[in-house]
């Protein structure tokens, strides 16, 4: 079946660091990828997505590119904030399309 | 305006209730789904939904029971709480299967 493994947190960083959370996968046919980002005590928000090989989302300075070749859906950030401390979700939708298979989550945690 | 919302936000109850969690959502979706995320974060699909019909059940016990009453709403019926159901129970929305958008969350505690 479908999986989804990305590293184990947490990750530390200190303002302004450069942040990378890996995340690959295992699927049949062809997924679409996402990030998820929960903030503390509060839901899953979409972060960005992808819907192809090839593809780059990005928002709010984040970006991930979907890679066929790796299987992965690396997330990146050139400088992260205080605000972007959070458990961050990597997550596939299969060929089913109807649900979302999740990584564990990596919390990170941004330090002033 | 609330997109994806929950009720009750916050539930205490003891081993042996039955208790809903009630799910409504405003965007037009098609499909909506309920999510649980244990102590370690771990988010696994329980049920999907398309246009009132059932089209996921993932090996949940059958003391879990989703309703949708319509294509906007799906509650979470669940009988005879045992400990192990303590978690964070997420409700989320589709349209034609693509992005999911999510509820703000019910935290369930069974004691």
């Amino acid at each position: 079946g479908d999986s989804v493994t990305q590293m184990e947190g947490p990750v530390t960083l200190s303002e302004e660091a450069f942040l990378t959370i890996n995340c690959t996968y295992t699927a049949t046919g062809y997924p679409s990828l996402f990030w998820y980002v929960q903030y503390p005590g509060e839901g899953l928000q979409l972060l960005l997505k992808a819907t192809k090989a090839d593809d780059k989302g990005s928002n709010k300075g984040f970006e991930a590119t979907y890679r066929k070749e790796t299987t992965s859906f690396h997330l990146e950030k050139g400088s992260v904030q205080v605000s972007d401390s959070a458990v961050y979700f990597c997550a596939l939708s299969g060929a089913a399309g109807n649900k979302l298979t999740f990584g564990g989550g990596t919390r990170v945690l941004v330090k002033p | 305006d609330t997109a994806v919302s929950q009720t009750p936000k916050y539930l205490v109850t003891q081993m042996g209730n039955d208790k809903s969690i009630k799910c409504e959502q405003n965007l037009g979706h098609d499909t909506m789904y309920w999510y649980k995320q244990d102590s370690k974060k771990f988010l696994k699909i329980m049920f999907s939904y398309n246009n009132k019909e059932l089209i996921i059940n993932e090996t949940v016990p059958n003391r879990f029971s989703p309703k949708s009453p319509d294509k906007a709403h799906l509650n979470l019926h669940i009988n005879s709480l045992e400990l192990g159901d303590s978690a964070v129970y997420f409700c989320a929305s589709s349209l034609n299967s693509y992005e999911q958008y999510f509820g703000p969350g019910t935290r369930l505690t069974v004691t």
